[in-house]
């Protein structure tokens, strides 16, 4: 059975510096990966889809890379700003299944 | 074009009483998929359609739970006799089609579920 793990939990940074959030997963027989945002009482925003045969996605001040072998996906995020404080969620697709998400990172940018 | 959308965006209740959550898949899209995420949690998947019929209904937490998408496009999630415990965010997502590694579900904003 498939287990997503976000690491951390919550972050809380300064204004303009990069961060990285982390994404693990069990199973490394995965089509594809998404990050997600989520800001409070809110849907899902979709931010990045990696395909399994890539390596990485950019869109913007967002980079995710994808390790498939070792089940490791980050998602980096370039001179942060204040706007960017919400949760972010990682989510993997195996096929013909529903995605499996972690629990998020709750990320908070201080201005 | 339109998104997902969900309706209503927020439904409070009492114990006991019957809900209808709806939810309006991008037009075209053939799988639909219903997760609930509780405070503090990801979404956990509940059931997904691949046209009219539930493709897997492993999800949902007992026979209180029932969805139908009867012409193959909007989506209805039934909650029979709520509990306290069935309170979450429910959320609807659509993708082009089932499967398949260029698959990518596109979320709608949710319907927020309170069971007093």
């Amino acid at each position: 059975k498939q287990e997503v793990t976000q690491i951390p939990a919550a972050l809380s940074v300064p204004e303009g510096e990069n961060l990285v959030l982390n994404c693990s997963f069990t199973d490394s027989a995965i089509y594809n990966l998404q990050w997600f945002r989520q800001d409070p009482g809110k849907g899902l925003t979709s931010l990045l889809l990696i395909q399994s045969s890539q390596r990485e996605q950019t869109s913007g001040r967002l980079n995710a890379s994808l390790d498939k072998s070792s089940g490791r996906s980050t998602l980096y995020i370039a001179a942060s700003q204040p706007g960017d404080s919400a949760t972010y969620l990682c989510a993997v697709n195996s096929g013909n299944t529903p995605l499996v998400f972690g629990k998020g990172t709750r990320l908070s940018v201080i201005a | 074009g339109a998104g997902v959308s969900q309706t209503p965006s927020n439904k409070v209740t009492e114990k006991g009483k019957y809900v209808e959550l709806r939810c309006d898949p991008i037009s075209g899209h053939t799988a639909l998929y219903w997760y609930r995420q509780s405070l503090g949690q990801g979404p956990e998947f509940l059931i997904y359609f691949q046209g009219t019929g539930a493709a897997d209904d492993s999800g949902l937490p007992n026979d209180r739970f029932f969805a139908v998408r009867p012409e193959g496009s909007v989506s209805t999630l039934k909650i029979q006799r709520t509990e306290r415990g069935d309170s979450a965010v429910y959320l609807c997502a659509s993708s082009p089609s089932l499967g398949g590694p260029h698959n990518e579900q596109f979320f709608g904003p949710g319907t927020r579920l309170t069971v007093l």
